[in-house]
């Protein structure tokens, strides 16, 4: 989607190893926000950043931890994936005014 | 909890018909209500959105109606067209946050 991209597009992975997730926006806009998909649960809220280094816990964040050192970027970590962590992860911005306008094309991960 | 129930999970509707998507929220205060539309594959992308103050808007194709008495919005898709058929989630952000809740999807088939 155009304004931000999300990285890695896919990633098998084995339970208890780290994952990092990438959401890189060009859009200057101040909000992000990562969320997970899974079927019957929609859209999950897990964390989300109001500003550089401003996060604040969505309603699913145990076992995740977010990082904002730039506007650009907000990366999700799971310290120690878990399969219940298979799912597929969205990343999304906001300039605040109006509703969360764009989101990424998603990552689908999978723990093994 | 903060929880928005959308229903139904699934909707079949003939062609040229009206698909109705139902979204209810309890004890949350919530400002702002936008619904999302999304393709296999692909991120939820914004369709329309409405504040409380309004009883409805309309764009296109789409009108969402809002009840905040009864803390009830929906989503009227008139015309239904068989490029219509997508998974629809609704949304509604918390009160002096910028966090985004939302429903558990409806997944809408329009049949040719």
């Amino acid at each position: 989607d155009a304004g931000i991209t999300q990285s890695p597009r896919h990633k098998v992975t084995e339970t208890g190893t780290p994952v990092t997730l990438r959401c890189h926006q060009t859009e200057n806009h101040r909000y992000m926000y990562w969320y997970r998909q899974d079927p019957g649960h929609g859209l999950r809220l897990i964390h989300y950043s109001y500003g550089v280094k401003d996060t604040d816990k969505g309603e699913v964040s145990d076992g995740y931890s977010v990082s904002r050192s730039k506007t650009e970027d907000f990366l999700l970590t799971l310290e120690s994936a878990t399969s219940s962590q298979t799912s597929v992860y969205f990343c999304a911005i906001s300039e605040g005014q109006g509703a969360l306008n764009t989101f990424g094309s998603g990552t689908r991960l999978t723990v093994v | 909890q903060q929880q928005v129930k959308q229903s139904p999970q699934s909707l079949i509707v003939q062609k040229g018909g009206i698909s109705i998507i139902n979204c209810a929220y309890e004890n949350t205060a919530f400002d702002y209500f936008p619904w999302y539309q999304q393709f296999p594959g692909k991120g939820p992308a914004l369709l329309i959105a409405i504040r409380p103050d309004v009883s409805e808007k309309k764009e296109g194709r789409f009108t969402i109606s809002f009840n905040k008495s009864a803390k009830q919005f929906s989503l009227h898709i008139m015309d239904s067209q068989p490029g219509d058929s997508a998974t629809y989630f609704c949304a509604a952000r918390v009160v002096g946050t910028y966090k985004y809740i939302f429903g558990t999807g409806t997944r809408l088939k329009v049949l040719a």
